[in-house]
């Protein structure tokens, strides 16, 4: 069964500190994975992709990584700011058949950053 | 232009009413989607749109109705609804369906439609 496990379900930091945010997947084929940030009551907002050869990507405070063998991706956040307090969802994409076009969601994890 | 623009953006209908939720996207997205989310929910896939033609229907109640008039616009008809309906519809576009490029099927979401069933 496809399936997007996050953890944990909800965080709390202080501003400025570092935070690490896990999803585990067991979709396949495996096509890609991205992160969004999602505010309260918004779209979400594409943080990053990765594909099957990707192992690490960047985005400013953002950097995701990619574990194909393990299927686990984690996010990292640096140097966290109170606008950082959203839900963090990851999604993983099937590559082909009946899944095409379908995206797998997890069900997020809160984030909330304190002054 | 990056984005896409969903009116209105809060919605209050009573359950014999009917109206519609708009979706529109200029970036050349060939591929249109509706999802609808419950509070402190992932999104759930209503509705996929691929060359203006229904490609998916994940088994949405009848009083749901999409339509996609061209590329830029998809549209959702809303009918004798329930209130377990209220949740915020999300509208998204990426490239086509099938395109195994790099960053393909990268949805770029809108801010949602806040609907609210009496």
């Amino acid at each position: 069964k496809n399936q997007v496990e996050q953890s944990p379900q909800s965080l709390i930091i202080l501003e400025g500190k570092n935070c690490t945010l896990q999803c585990n997947y067991t979709v396949s084929p495996f096509s890609n994975l991205r992160w969004y940030k999602q505010d309260t009551g918004r779209g979400p907002v594409s943080l990053t992709i990765m594909t099957f050869s990707e192992n690490t990507k960047s985005n400013g405070r953002y950097t995701a990584t990619l574990d194909a063998d393990t299927k686990q991706s984690s996010l990292h956040i640096t140097a966290s700011q109170l606008s950082d307090s959203a839900s963090y969802i990851c999604v993983v994409s099937a590559s082909r058949g009946s899944t095409l076009g379908r995206l797998y969601f997890g069900r997020g994890t809160q984030l909330t950053v304190w002054p | 232009d990056t984005e896409v623009t969903q009116t209105p953006k809060h919605l209050v209908m009573g359950m014999t009413n009917k109206k519609s939720l708009k979706c529109e996207q200029h970036m050349g997205h060939r591929a249109m989607y509706w999802y609808k989310q419950k509070a402190k929910k992932p999104p759930e896939l209503m509705f996929v749109y691929s060359y203006e033609k229904l490609s998916i229907n994940e088994s949405v109640p009848s009083r749901f109705s999409p339509e996609c008039p061209n590329s830029s616009l998809l549209n959702l008809h809303l009918h004798a609804l329930q209130p377990e309906d209220s949740a915020l519809y999300l509208c998204a576009s990426s490239q086509p369906l099938g395109a195994y490029l790099s960053g393909a099927n990268v949805l770029t979401f809108g801010a949602g439609s806040r609907l609210t069933v009496l």
